[in-house]
């Protein structure tokens, strides 16, 4: 089973500013790497796949890179409606397609 | 419009049975393999297992082998998830998630469901 990890746990950060979160994975996983957003209350929302492909309907804001073990989410200027937790899922290898432990962007 | 919708919310005691539902409309349900994702209080996203519905071709997370049941009805275009005895920790929100593109075997989840919250308690 492919072990993904996050960091940082927690990232605090001013509106307006970049955020940039990490995940790296226990072995390669090509490109096969999505972004989640998930705020509180609600479902996970897909952002990026295939390592730095934005989803329908994502702000430009957004961007992914990286491939093989270690990958990058950049929030170029954080929105307020930015701040939730992040994780980062392979889907190279399954089952399972594993998620990393999240990041949370909060406020500073 | 692709829609999820899961059953409703579940309060059940220690070694009952259950089974949620996960309805997918507006695509063909068939076509698109439909995971479980397990989210306990406070907690990450863990994968717990994915069914395709056109065969009813089924993979499970090795953590969750065993402990859950995944089946489909593509009669009715529903995926379900079910315990034949709880415990107090699968206590959490369960997920279901569509992966994206037609019958796509390396592919996040596109479409999410709202999520069915499991409380079990005595």
């Amino acid at each position: 089973e492919i072990v993904m990890t996050q960091s940082p746990a927690t990232l605090s950060v001013s509106p307006g500013e970049r955020a940039t979160l990490s995940c790296r994975a226990s072995q390669s996983v090509s490109s096969n790497l999505a972004w989640y957003q998930q705020k509180p209350g609600q479902a996970p929302r897909l952002l990026i796949y295939g390592a730095s492909t934005r989803a329908t309907g994502i702000p430009a804001r957004f961007s992914g890179s990286g491939s093989g073990t270690e990958f990058t989410l950049t929030i170029s200027s954080l929105q307020s409606e930015d701040f939730a937790v992040y994780y980062c899922q392979q889907y190279n290898n399954w089952p399972p397609n594993t998620f990393g432990g999240g990041t949370k962007v909060e406020i500073k | 419009e692709v829609q999820l919708v899961q059953s409703g919310a579940e309060v059940k005691k220690p070694g009952e049975s259950l089974k949620i539902s996960c309805k997918g409309s507006g695509y063909s349900f068939t076509s698109y393999w439909i995971g479980w994702v397990r989210q306990m209080p406070g907690k990450g996203l863990e994968w717990m297992g994915i069914i395709y519905p056109g065969d009813s071709d089924t993979r499970y997370s090795p953590s969750f082998q065993g402990q859950v049941t995944i089946s489909a009805d593509k009669s009715i275009s529903t995926a379900y998830l079910q315990w034949s005895s709880l415990k107090a920790s699968d206590t959490a929100m369960y997920y279901c998630a569509r992966r994206f593109g037609i019958a796509a075997r390396r592919a996040p989840f596109d479409y999410w469901g709202q999520g069915t919250l499991v409380t079990v308690s005595s």
